[in-house]
């Protein structure tokens, strides 16, 4: 099975950019996918497939994998960023999804 | 407009029952495979369990395994969660959520509801 880790917090100053790292083990096997969350509001795709954006997202947010890491990068960076930020995969043989801990971007 | 929300949260004692329900509309609710995800206070997103679009199918994770019953009906375009045995440990916001295999976002959740809260307290 999966397991993911996140760092807990990442703290950004606005205009820069945010790196948010997802820590696994065979990515190989698997795609990420990362979510945008916000109090009292529903989870948000940014991110699917290791890089792919859904329509409508900004093309500040990148992602990239390598290895058994993946990153999301948020570019010049807002104070409307600040938010929870989940990776997750899909363990195909169980179908069980996982989660990582979540990292709380702080805009400065 | 692609919607899903959820209703049925609500205080219980521990030991308790409670059904949740997630009203979908707006996309092929018959494709998509449906899940429920749970945030505990302070927490981050947890997944509970998926159906299979044909419903053939269902999992769990292993918290809740035994005590929770996911289920779907196509024709009201509706999922549910029943929840027996309820413990502290089973506070948090529901939220459903869906995954199309056939669409480009693959096994991503492209659709999300607001969530519903449970507490279990004396």
């Amino acid at each position: 099975s999966y397991v993911l880790t996140q760092p807990p917090s990442v703290s950004v100053a606005p205009g820069q950019t945010a790196r948010i790292t997802c820590d696994g083990n065979n990515f190989r096997s698997t795609s990420v996918h990362w979510y945008q969350h916000k109090p009292g509001q529903a989870p948000v795709l940014i991110i699917y497939y290791d890089t792919e954006r859904p329509s409508g997202i900004p093309d500040r947010f990148s992602g990239s994998s390598s290895g058994d890491t993946a990153t999301l990068s948020i570019t010049r960076v807002e104070a409307g960023d600040e938010a929870d930020y989940y990776c997750q995969v899909w363990d195909r043989d169980s179908a069980h999804q996982v989660f990582g801990g979540g990292t709380k971007l702080s805009v400065l | 407009e692609v919607q899903l929300v959820e209703s049925g949260g609500d205080l219980v004692q521990p030991g308790g029952s409670l059904r949740l329900s997630c009203a979908a509309s707006g996309f092929m609710f018959n494709f998509y495979w449906m899940t429920w995800v749970r945030q505990a206070p302070g927490k981050g997103l947890e997944w509970v369990a998926n159906v299979k679009p044909d419903a053939s199918d269902t999992y769990y994770v292993d918290a809740v395994k035994g005590r929770f019953t996911i289920s779907r009906d196509d024709a009201k375009t509706s999922l549910f969660l029943e929840m027996t045995g309820l413990r502290a440990e089973d506070t948090a916001i529901y939220y459903c959520a869906g995954f199309d295999l056939t669409s480009a976002t693959h096994d991503a959740f492209d659709i999300w509801g607001q969530g519903t809260l449970v507490t279990v307290s004396s």
